[in-house]
């Protein structure tokens, strides 16, 4: 299995911060890296497919990079309602694992 | 506006077999793969697995001996048993609808559409 390392697994910000979050993989999956915001008990919400694929309806301060093995999630400048927990999930070969999480947090 | 929603028993026994539905509505079933998903509490996102809509599975090989996925494509639906359970499957319950694009040499696959999750405790 693909193993997904998220890093930081937390993180203090505060409002118009940039902020990245970095999610490398155990072997390389080319470009096939999504990433979903989830707020606490909601399901999770598609922000970035394909590495860096903007989903419709999600906001152009929300960026992703990366190929490889390494990926990146930016934030130009934090809105109140992005602190939530951010996920990566490689979708190369099954099974499709996910990143253990980074949780945002208000400063 | 395609939208998923799961449904079955938020209590299971030890041991017994966890069964849950997930209803398409606003679209149809036809054409996609469909996803569970799972959350322990307080825990990270583990895929289950994927069923196409002509029945074709995939699973997560940590639970394929006790998995099985399935469609209905005549009540836009797909359903997951679980056969076994321990505490450890103790979890909400996502389902999924996962997009298809083709990318360099091979394809690639996101989750657009989610449930809003349902909680299956176990325990006797």
């Amino acid at each position: 299995d693909i193993q997904m390392t998220q890093s930081p697994s937390s993180l203090s910000a505060s409002v118009g911060d940039r902020v990245t979050i970095t999610c490398r993989a155990s072997q390389s999956i080319s470009s096939y890296l999504n990433w979903y915001q989830q707020k606490p008990g909601k399901a999770p919400n598609l922000l970035i497919y394909v590495a860096s694929n903007l989903q419709s309806g999600v906001p152009s301060r929300f960026s992703g990079s990366g190929s490889g093995t390494d990926f990146t999630l930016t934030i130009s400048s934090l809105q109140p309602e992005d602190f939530a927990t951010y996920y990566c999930q490689q979708t190369y070969s099954t099974p499709y694992t996910f990143g253990q999480g980074t949780k945002l947090q208000i400063k | 506006q395609v939208q998923l929603q799961e449904s079955g028993p938020g209590l299971v026994k030890p041991s017994e077999t966890l069964s849950l539905s997930c209803i398409v509505s606003g679209g149809s079933i036809s054409g996609y793969y469909w996803s569970w998903i799972r959350q322990p509490p307080g825990k990270g996102l583990e895929w289950i697995g994927n069923v196409y809509h002509s029945g074709t599975t995939n699973y997560n090989s940590a639970l394929k001996s006790r998995l099985t996925i399935s469609v209905d494509t005549s009540k836009d639906q797909f359903s997951l048993k679980l056969t076994s359970v321990t505490a450890a499957d103790t979890a909400v319950y996502y389902c999924a609808r996962v997009l298809e694009g083709v990318g360099t040499g091979s394809y690639y696959y996101y989750m657009d559409v989610w449930g809003k999750g349902t909680t299956v405790i176990v325990s006797s």
